[in-house]
């Protein structure tokens, strides 16, 4: 099955730097890598995914870049706020082998610095 | 809001017994999905439904099932409770369940076991 492993853990910038988060996978065969930003109290709510036809997607101060290759995709946000202070999931989408959910990275708490 | 609805928010039962948690998934979506998000795990994969049809199965013990009905709602059942089952459980929605559709995640039920 795939396996995805995320860095950093935890995360502290200061507002209005940018915040880079990367993840690797293990299976060639992923063709979709979603990343979810979770608030406390609340479930996993999807900010941008990328599927493996594409290299770079982005959103205003959100994107995420893919490289096959090496099988790892990044998280970049730009001018960080306040309110982007949460736990961050990548995950990775295994098509095929019985098990057809995401699998998830261990999630990375960014912390925004006033 | 996702537009996928779970109740109960919050669940206290001790050892040995049986709960049923509930999951109506977006409108016009065709797929549910079970998650479990615990400290040490992270969040897990359980399984997946669609149209009323087990469509994909993760790392789910034996001792939970789970059901979608005709009307897509969708219930999973947890049996025989240890103090390990005590997490987070999210319930997600797609459109047709395919392995690159964007899921939809529901605000959890809170399971704590004792």
């Amino acid at each position: 099955g795939e396996n995805v492993e995320q860095h950093p853990s935890t995360l502290s910038v200061q507002e209005g730097d940018s915040a880079v988060i990367k993840c690797t996978y293990s299976d060639s065969a992923s063709n979709y890598f979603p990343w979810y930003k979770q608030e406390l109290g609340k479930g996993p709510q999807l900010i941008i995914d990328i599927r493996s036809n594409v290299g770079e997607k982005k959103d205003q101060r959100i994107a995420v870049t893919l490289n096959k290759t090496a099988k790892h995709f990044s998280l970049h946000i730009t001018e960080t706020q306040p309110e982007d202070s949460a736990v961050y999931f990548c995950a990775a989408s295994y098509p095929g082998g019985g098990a057809d959910g995401l699998t998830f990275g261990k999630g990375t708490h960014l912390i925004i610095q006033p | 809001d996702s537009g996928v609805t779970q109740t109960p928010k919050h669940l206290i039962t001790a050892t040995g017994q049986r709960v049923t948690l509930r999951c109506s998934p977006r409108s016009g979506d065709l797929s549910v999905y079970w998650y479990q998000q615990s400290l040490d795990q992270g969040l897990q994969f359980l399984i997946q439904y669609y149209n009323g049809e087990e469509r994909a199965k993760g790392n789910i013990l034996e001792r939970f099932s789970a059901q979608q009905f005709p009307d897509l709602h969708s219930e999973l059942n947890l049996s025989s409770l240890e103090l390990g089952d005590s997490a987070l459980y999210f319930c997600a929605s797609s459109v047709q369940g395919q392995t690159w559709e964007t899921q939809y995640f529901g605000p959890g039920t809170r399971l704590l076991v004792l």
